[in-house]
């Protein structure tokens, strides 16, 4: 089966480094994807991650260990803007490469 | 480069009725899958289309269905619409079968 589990809900302070945790199980496993998702909008691709380690991308990076089934979102120096709901989203491989994802976490930034 | 086009962006039924969704891929891409997302939650998988022809589907019932055409844009088609099935549709398309998505804005269906 598959199952991905990450918070419902975190609340940061702006200008503060939240992280948030994203723990899968799923066999087929062809890397992982994090999107970002405004309220009433399209995801929007944020990283992926194929290898274990980190991956940095500006204010945002993405660490997975494969061998843990574990991956986690690091946002830096939070702007209001960045409040949305972040999904965590596993591609699972084959002849079908479907992405599997997460309820999302719904992150609040305050002043 | 243009994105994912979705039409129409909102759209109300009456339960029972038929719908068809609709989806421009971005240019260069062949794949497209289609998602329903409820509120509060994430998206799930309903199926994807690689070169017009259907290849996988999730767990959703046959009255949704698909089509792709030629020029790799889509369909999805809901008949007997039910309550439950008001939604989020994501549409996102990919350059290939092994590759990251990127998502349309999706279209809004209520249904009463």
């Amino acid at each position: 089966g598959q199952n991905i589990d990450q918070p419902t809900e975190m609340t940061a302070t702006e200008g503060a480094i939240v992280q948030i945790n994203c723990t899968y199980q799923t066999s087929g496993f062809n890397g992982l994807f994090w999107y970002q998702q405004h309220a009433g909008e399209a995801p929007t691709f944020l990283s992926y991650n194929v290898l274990d380690g980190l991956e940095e991308k500006g204010r945002f990076s993405s660490f997975l260990s494969r061998s843990k089934g574990y991956s986690y979102l690091l946002l830096k120096e939070l702007q209001m803007k960045d409040s949305a709901s972040y999904l965590c989203a596993v591609m699972r491989g084959g002849a079908t490469n479907k992405l599997i994802f997460g309820t999302g976490t719904l992150l609040a930034v305050q002043p | 480069e243009t994105g994912v086009t979705q039409s129409p962006t909102h759209l109300i039924k009456t339960r029972g009725q038929q719908v068809t969704l609709r989806c421009s891929s971005q240019s260069g891409h062949n794949t497209v899958s289609w998602y329903q997302q409820a509120l509060g939650q994430g998206p799930q998988f309903i199926f994807q289309y690689y070169r017009e022809e259907e290849n996988g589907r999730g767990n959703f019932p046959p009255r949704f269905s698909g089509l792709q055409f030629p020029n790799y844009s889509s369909e999805l088609n809901v008949n007997a619409l039910e309550l439950d099935d008001s939604a989020l549709y994501l549409c996102a398309s990919s350059p290939t079968v092994n590759y990251g998505y990127t998502f349309g804005s999706g279209t809004r269906l209520t249904v009463v």
